[in-house]
């Protein structure tokens, strides 16, 4: 049973307009989430997180938020770039931040 | 810095084969992880080890799989004898402390089990 799920294979997005990426998880202990972003080829590279503490966290025109009540994270991506396109992962881990749970990730396209 | 190095980068070969990918950390990092990556089930974490110690083994599918980590600057995950099913690409990542933000994944190792 997948712990973290993002229910959408794949999103196209027109090149400035906002990309959201959505991702659900069911354990109540997870703590802290994360998004990696991943290039045909390549490993996954970390992108933004946020702590349960948070609900919202921003870094440039990615921004991340946290709904712990619906067990719900969003990535939003504003402006949209050709160059965001590749695969979204939803990330989370407890408190020990050792192991980390991954969804099964999002394709994203921006279509210029 | 080289990043995280895999080898082979792809990996064909037939069942019942043993099959050895190699993983090399970020001097300096003191833990490695190994990730699997299919279609249906996404991003695994198999195994990961801490200071070269195996921490948490529970995501090895089966005992046809063995991660072992001699020394600081190497890693192998080993599949003997290897299945059709086996095929994915498997990840490497390293990290100076057990944080999730901190993993650093090499390029991957795309194994075929014919």
């Amino acid at each position: 049973d997948q712990q973290v799920k993002q229910n959408s294979p794949s999103l196209s997005v027109q090149e400035g307009r906002i990309s959201i990426l959505n991702c659900d998880y069911t354990n109540s202990m997870f703590d802290y989430f994360l998004w990696y972003k991943k290039y045909p080829a390549e490993g996954p590279t970390f992108l933004i997180s946020i702590s349960s503490i948070k609900d919202k966290n921003e870094d440039g025109r990615f921004t991340v938020f946290l709904n712990k009540s619906a067990k719900h994270l969003s990535l939003h991506i504003v402006p949209s770039q050709p160059g965001d396109s590749a695969v979204y992962f939803c990330a989370a881990s407890g408190t020990s931040y050792d192991k980390v749970i991954f969804g099964p990730g999002t394709s994203l396209s921006v279509i210029p | 810095d080289a990043g995280v190095i895999q080898s082979p980068r792809h990996e064909v070969t037939e069942m019942g084969q043993e099959v050895t990918l190699r993983c090399k950390p970020i001097s300096g990092h003191n833990s490695l992880f190994w990730y699997r990556q299919t279609m249906m089930r996404g991003l695994e974490l198999l195994i990961y080890f801490n200071n070269n110690v195996p921490i948490d083994d529970s995501g090895m599918p089966e005992d046809r799989f063995s991660a072992k980590m001699p020394n600081a600057s190497f890693s192998t995950l080993k599949i003997q004898p290897s299945e059709p099913r086996d095929s994915a690409v498997y990840f490497c990542a390293s990290s100076f402390r057990l944080a999730p933000d901190t993993q650093y994944f090499g390029p991957g190792t795309r194994l075929t089990v014919l």
